[in-house]
């Protein structure tokens, strides 16, 4: 079965360090790739995408992703994290074909430590 | 615009009852879907509506339908509810042809106990 892990349940990192983010999804077709961010005061929001074309894109918020087919990933970076990026952030990624459906990693809470 | 809204955000419900929720989407939004999120689970799909007809659905029983009207507002209902359809309940609306490949702008979602 098509699926989406986020090997990575919690992590924690100090305000102004990097991060990255894991997602790998199951082989399939050519995947729509998503992550998302969900915060207590505001819902589930869309950082980025990936359809095709250039394997790094760039997200609001600072964040960027790059795709590596090679390795089923498609990771999640921001160079310097604040404080307000502490929520629970989820892979998804929808496999092309006549069934759309868009599916989610279990999420990856990140906590920011001042 | 207005964002997506949900309604109610709250709902208890005993075993055995039924439930509607109901999500109005950004306006000139054609594409509803509907997410359900537990903390077992996790975030899953149920199903996407557009343009009235139901184009994907998740993998979850009957008792789970939904509806969308020509205003493209959308209904769920769960029928016979147990303890585990106890959740949030996330609906998105998108403006474009590919539903839930475009970007989607979700609501704040109902919450949903059964007891």
């Amino acid at each position: 079965a098509q699926s989406v892990t986020q090997p990575d349940i919690h992590i924690t990192v100090s305000e102004g360090a990097s991060l990255e983010l894991r997602c790998n999804y199951s082989y399939g077709a050519t995947p729509y790739l998503f992550w998302y961010v969900q915060s207590p005061g505001q819902g589930l929001q869309l950082l980025l995408k990936y359809f095709s074309g250039d394997t790094l894109v760039q997200g609001i918020k600072g964040f960027e992703a790059e795709f590596k087919r090679s390795q089923s990933s498609f990771n999640l970076r921001k160079p310097s994290v604040h404080w307000s990026d502490a929520a629970e952030y989820f892979c998804a990624v929808v496999w092309g074909g006549s069934n759309y459906k868009l599916t989610f990693g279990k999420g990856t809470l990140l906590t920011v430590n001042p | 615009k207005a964002g997506v809204t949900q309604t109610p955000r709250y709902l208890i419900k005993t075993r055995g009852q039924q439930v509607t929720l109901s999500c109005s989407p950004i306006s000139g939004h054609r594409s509803v879907s509907w997410y359900q999120q537990t903390p077992g689970q996790g975030l899953q799909f149920l199903f996407e509506y557009f343009s009235e007809t139901q184009r994907n659905k998740g993998n979850f029983p009957g008792r789970f339908s939904g509806r969308q009207f020509s205003n493209s507002r959308s209904e769920m209902n769960v029928s016979t509810l147990e303890l585990g359809d106890s959740a949030l309940y996330l609906c998105a609306s998108s403006a474009g042809l590919a539903g839930v490949a475009d970007t989607q702008y979700f609501g704040p979602g109902t919450r949903l106990t059964v007891l």
